[in-house]
């Protein structure tokens, strides 16, 4: 099976500073297809979760400019460029190369 | 707008069934694949099951397979899960999700069902 690992996994950041989320995973994320299944979702407090990127780099519909992400094979990572209160809340990535799975959450606050 | 409600959550004696429903609405339900994960309380998610699109093929995490089934009736917009044999550990918020496009990525999500599993 495939395990996903995240760091940190507990993040408190200055709002208009940057923060970065990093997800290993124990296999290769890269399918034959070309494409790379990993996602990252955000879930706000008391809320259901959302997503934010789709297959490394792509960002969702209506996700702000300021989350990026960027990785390949096994490592992976997410960016917010400037982080606002708006932004706080568990940050999962997923894999679905083989069957799915999520990794563990990192829990982003603000200082 | 696009839509997804979950129902059928309660408290349920260990080694008892129970039956999850997910009224879709607001988009075409037959094509698109639909999944279920659950969070335990105070964790993480935990992906449990997908069903394809006209539910010709399934999947389960480890951890259910065996247990629970995932099904969907495209004539009424519903996707369902019967869990059987039911552990304390099953305890969870449910939720259902949709599949994006002909990305495996889920963009659509419900707001959760509490399943308590204890006698």
């Amino acid at each position: 099976d495939i395990v996903l690992t995240q760091t940190p996994l507990s993040l408190s950041v200055t709002p208009g500073q940057p923060a970065s989320i990093s997800c290993k995973s124990s296999q290769s994320l890269l399918h034959s297809d070309g494409k790379t299944y990993l996602y990252w979702y955000l879930q706000k407090p008391g809320q259901s979760p959302q997503l934010l990127i789709y297959e490394v780099s792509n960002r969702f519909s209506g996700v702000p400019a300021r989350f990026s992400g960027s990785g390949s094979g096994t490592d992976f990572t997410l960016k917010i460029s400037r982080v606002e209160a708006e932004d706080v809340g568990v940050y999962y990535c997923m894999q679905s190369i083989q069957v799915f799975s999520f990794g563990p959450g990192t829990k982003v606050d603000i200082k | 707008q696009v839509q997804l409600v979950e129902s059928g959550g309660g408290v349920v004696q260990p080694g008892r069934s129970l039956r999850l429903s997910c009224g879709a609405s607001g988009f075409t339900f037959s094509t698109y694949g639909m999944h279920w994960v659950r969070q335990a309380p105070g964790k993480g998610l935990e992906w449990v099951a997908v069903i394809w699109y006209d539910g010709s093929n399934q999947d389960y995490a480890e951890s259910v397979k065996g247990r629970f089934t995932i099904s969907r009736d495209n004539s009424k917009n519903t996707l369902y899960l019967q869990m059987s044999s039911l552990r304390a550990e099953d305890t969870a918020v449910y939720y259902c999700a949709r599949e994006y496009d002909d990305s495996d990525a889920l963009d659509i999500w419900g707001q959760g069902t509490m399943v308590t599993v204890s006698s």
